[in-house]
């Protein structure tokens, strides 16, 4: 089964606003990434945070991981209508496999 | 120049028929990944080499090939294909394999059988 689900499944947001994500996973994890899918595109890569850190900034971007609950999120700050995206997080259990989530559609309206 | 390109870009075809999908990597990666995303976006790893060798192959049909002639390509062949093929076939590369490397995505297949 899949190892990570967001939380919401779509998101609609005004421009400036800050948008949060969720991602859950089942088992233990070495580190979690997330990517950012533009509409018709192949997925990017945006942050890592590893499984001893608790927050990560990078630009507007800021993520964090509570190891204790299975769960990450990823908060965009003063949103933009170029944020519109799918955000995925991914999971990587140690098997030399990444595992993807289900995904979350944000969508910015300006 | 383009990081991770696949051709062809769409692919229509009738059920039964054999197609394949090809991908290139110029990045030096030595790790490449084959993705399935269906309707529903989720997006599904199918296969993955290392230095040319099969690391990880999901429980895929055997009507699904990989193929990888050297480092920088992994094509994917598909015999007889059915209804539920239809979806967007992700290739993807890393430098190396493991969960700490980032991923670099090609720009998608999108495979409509009819």
């Amino acid at each position: 089964s899949q190892q990570g689900e967001e939380d919401p499944q779509a998101l609609s947001i005004q421009e400036g606003e800050n948008a949060t994500m969720n991602c859950s996973y089942k088992t233990s994890i070495n580190n979690l990434q997330w990517y950012r899918q533009n509409s018709g595109r192949g997925l990017v890569h945006l942050i890592l945070i590893r499984s001893n850190e608790r927050e990560k900034h990078s630009g507007r971007l800021r993520v964090t991981l509570d190891t204790s609950k299975k769960s990450s999120s990823l908060l965009i700050t003063a949103s933009r209508a170029a944020d519109t995206a799918s955000y995925f997080c991914a999971t990587d259990p140690g098997y030399q496999k990444v595992t993807f989530g289900t995904g979350t559609k944000l969508q910015v309206i300006p | 120049d383009t990081a991770v390109s696949q051709t062809p870009k769409y692919l229509v075809t009738q059920m039964g028929n054999d197609k394949s999908i090809k991908c290139e990597q110029n990045l030096g990666h030595d790790t490449m990944y084959w993705y399935k995303q269906d309707s529903k976006k989720f997006l599904k790893i199918m296969f993955s080499y290392n230095n040319k060798e099969l690391i990880i192959n999901e429980t895929v049909p055997n009507r699904f090939s990989p193929k990888s002639p050297d480092k920088a390509h992994l094509n994917l062949h598909i015999n007889s294909l059915e209804l539920g093929d239809s979806a967007v076939y992700f290739c993807a590369s890393s430098l190396s394999a493991g969960g700490l490397e980032t991923q670099y995505f090609g720009p998608g297949t999108r495979l409509l059988v009819l």
